[in-house]
């Protein structure tokens, strides 16, 4: 079985740099998805979201690619700055329907810029 | 806009001990979330209510976890008794219902010893 516990994937980039951080989710019938932004002591924070409608969203600094194809989800971080630096968690929306929103989480990546 | 809110921040609490968590969720929210993380890992959902109705609770231990929502506002989280696994932090979320994603509160950190 998939390995669990306190080994986060990490990603550490140059401040200035772009990043890009990768998800794979699980269910094909998945329609809704967002990236969460967590820092040290903090609930997740809302970033970004996409409809499987879509395959690319934009936002302020960031950009949400959608494939589901490959079931591939990825999060572009422009000009990544020190207060970047969390862990992210893609999430799915695997029901659909009006209302039943119960996001199922990915296993989360640890962002660190490097000053 | 106020946020969601939780209590108590930390608790650490011996194994066979109970504990209970406090959530006020944003005002008019009609849907409250409880989140168990494990640390290093992402959140998983234990329960959901609509108002003060359970949606969803197919994910919560019920030997040992409740949840109720009375009045459709406020919520508590109890675990009882409480086993060394159950370290972690619990999270409340909110949601109007949309298309918006969840706000969450900060979590309550849970150690059992």
């Amino acid at each position: 079985g998939e390995s669990v516990g306190l080994h986060l994937p990490t990603l550490s980039v140059q401040e200035g740099d772009n990043s890009i951080i990768n998800c794979a989710y699980s269910n094909s019938a998945s329609d809704y998805f967002i990236w969460y932004k967590q820092e040290s002591g903090k609930g997740p924070q809302f970033i970004i979201d996409i409809r499987s409608n879509m395959d690319k969203r934009q936002g302020q600094r960031v950009t949400v690619l959608l494939n589901k194809t490959v079931k591939h989800l990825s999060l572009q971080i422009a000009a990544t700055q020190p207060g970047d630096s969390a862990v992210y968690f893609c999430a799915e929306n695997p029901s659909s329907g009006a209302g039943s929103y119960q996001l199922t989480f990915g296993k989360g990546t640890k962002l660190s810029v490097i000053p | 806009e106020a946020g969601v809110a939780q209590s108590p921040r930390y608790k650490i609490i011996e194994k066979r001990q109970s504990v209970a968590f406090w959530c006020n969720p944003i005002s008019g929210h009609a849907t409250l979330y409880w989140y168990q993380q494990i640390l290093g890992q992402g959140p998983k959902l234990l329960i959901q209510f609509q108002n003060n109705g359970v949606v969803d609770d197919s994910q919560l231990p019920k030997d040992r976890f409740s949840a109720e929502r009375l009045k459709g506002v406020d919520s508590t989280l109890k675990i009882q008794p409480a086993k060394l696994e159950d370290s972690a932090v619990y999270l409340c979320a909110s949601s109007h219902g949309g298309a918006g994603g969840y706000t969450f509160g900060s979590g309550t950190r849970l150690t059992v010893v």
